[in-house]
């Protein structure tokens, strides 16, 4: 259980043009998908939050004209790179948050994310 | 503002040995702990959480680690290392009570090398 999956795996687009990248929950839904990007050797950015049904929440410092990011349903967000610029090449990986929370004792939290396999992403 | 240290960037352990990788966070409220390993090209996968309880936890593939909350550490401990561990090893942290998003802090990661 827990699936989450990333199409492409991988990607090489011309500068300029727009790619598209699709996070999917297999098995749950998924209120709240998670965007990162990783260079390579250094750890995950957090770039976008995104809630089903509603606009994406930014980091401070990831455009969000250049980052667009659709969460139409409750299994489904998109990544789109738009105008793709060769340092937008790297490492993109979603997660996917379950609906509801998880009780453990007297704890109660959110569920965890479940990570995708991730899309390396090569802009020529 | 929350963050994740992780002081060691390599570590190379023969196969068998022990391991233990460190991790310390700084956090203003009860913290919910993550360890992930990622492959190569690959995406993270997660060995063990702790929120709440038993200060030590089991994770998958023998793993385990110890919340010590004086010493704001979460270590990762392997009593036996398996070639196949060699991997890049993230520790993460993220609020722990509902309604917190669940974002989470990752640390800059250890890249473990075993040696045969």
């Amino acid at each position: 259980g827990a699936v989450v999956s990333q199409h492409p795996s991988w990607v090489i687009c011309k500068s300029g043009t727009s790619v598209k990248i699709e996070c999917r929950s297999l098995d749950f839904q998924a209120t709240t998908m998670f965007w990162y990007r990783q260079f390579p050797k250094q750890s995950l950015m957090l770039m976008a939050t995104s809630n089903e049904g509603s606009k994406a929440t930014y980091e401070q410092g990831v455009e969000k004209d250049k980052f667009l990011i659709n969460h139409a349903s409750l299994t489904l967000s998109t990544l789109t790179v738009t105008s793709a610029h060769p340092e937008d090449s790297s490492f993109y990986i979603c997660s996917a948050r379950g609906v509801g929370t998880v009780t453990s004792g007297d704890w109660t939290g959110p569920y965890e994310q479940y990570f995708g396999p991730g899309t390396r992403l090569t802009v020529t | 503002a929350q963050s994740v240290t992780q002081p060691d960037i390599h570590i190379t352990v023969s196969e068998g040995a022990s391991l233990e990788l460190r991790c310390n966070y700084s956090y203003g409220a009860t913290p919910y702990l993550f360890w992930y390993v990622q492959s190569p090209g690959q995406g993270l996968q997660l060995l063990l959480k702790y929120f709440s309880g038993d200060t030590l936890v089991q994770g998958i593939k023998g793993f385990e680690a110890e919340f010590k909350r004086s010493q704001s550490s979460f270590n990762l401990r392997k009593p036996s290392v398996h070639w196949s561990d060699a991997a890049e090893y993230f520790c993460a942290v993220g609020p722990a009570f509902t309604g917190g998003g669940n974002k989470l802090t990752f640390g800059t990661g250890t890249q473990l090398k075993v040696e045969l």
